[in-house]
């Protein structure tokens, strides 16, 4: 069965550093997503992505966080100086038209 | 905006008792509802999803839900539970987007106990 991938699984930072978080989405899927959930609380949307370009963001997703598609396969989150609050668990998702999102198994992202 | 309570933050049932999770949605327009499951250390896994028609909707590992529109409920339900089934369970809401729902709004969780 296909699935989405995620790697790192775990990454640990010093604040201020820049990280970028990898997804191999579903090879035949074309809407990708970001969410992230800090520990003990739910989930968040941060972003989808749609025909090379942000179809849709939250208010999460500011200036220190950017995404790119930068070949056919891989989907990428970077933060440009992260933050304490950063950490948290990071999933990516993908989907096809009509379909619910699958998600990736996640990347925790510890900024110390 | 959109948004999704669940009301119950821990919820402890037997084994092989019946099990219903609750889920209030708020939505502007008809909304995409579905239920994920999240064991310990894990990613999202989808039970079960409600685009339109059918208003029972029947999912993975014996779980239905039903949408009230009248009610902006969409609870989650479970005949037998299973020692298995305790979890992280999280309900969503989304908007169309491209023929499916886009970006998901999820409600803070209900996190089940399976007493033996």
């Amino acid at each position: 069965e296909p699935e989405v991938t995620q790697t790192p699984s775990h990454q640990v930072t010093q604040m201020g550093q820049e990280v970028i978080l990898r997804c191999v989405p579903i090879s035949n899927h074309l809407y990708f997503y970001w969410y992230r959930q800090i520990l003990g609380q739910k989930v968040e949307f941060l972003v989808s992505f749609y025909n090379n370009e942000i179809s849709e963001k939250s208010e999460i997703f500011d200036d220190q966080f950017s995404v790119e598609r930068p070949d056919g396969s891989n989907f990428t989150l970077k933060i440009r100086s992260t933050k304490l609050e950063d950490s948290a668990m990071y999933f990516c998702a993908s989907r096809r038209g009509e379909a619910y999102q699958f998600f990736g198994p996640g990347t925790r992202l510890t900024v110390l | 905006a959109q948004s999704v309570t669940q009301p119950d933050i821990h919820i402890t049932v037997s084994e092989g008792a019946s099990l219903e999770l609750r889920c209030n949605y708020s939505y502007g327009a008809t909304p995409y509802l579905f239920w994920y499951v999240q064991s310990p250390g894990q990613g999202l896994q989808l039970l079960l999803k409600y685009f339109s028609g059918d208003t029972l909707v029947q999912g993975i590992k014996g779980f239905e839900a039903e949408f009230k529109r009248s009610q902006s409920s969409f609870n989650l339900r479970k005949p037998s539970v299973h020692w298995s089934d305790a979890a992280e369970y999280f309900c969503a809401v989304g908007g169309y987007s491209g023929g499916g729902a886009d970006g998901l709004t999820f409600g803070k969780g209900t996190h089940l106990i399976i007493q033996p």
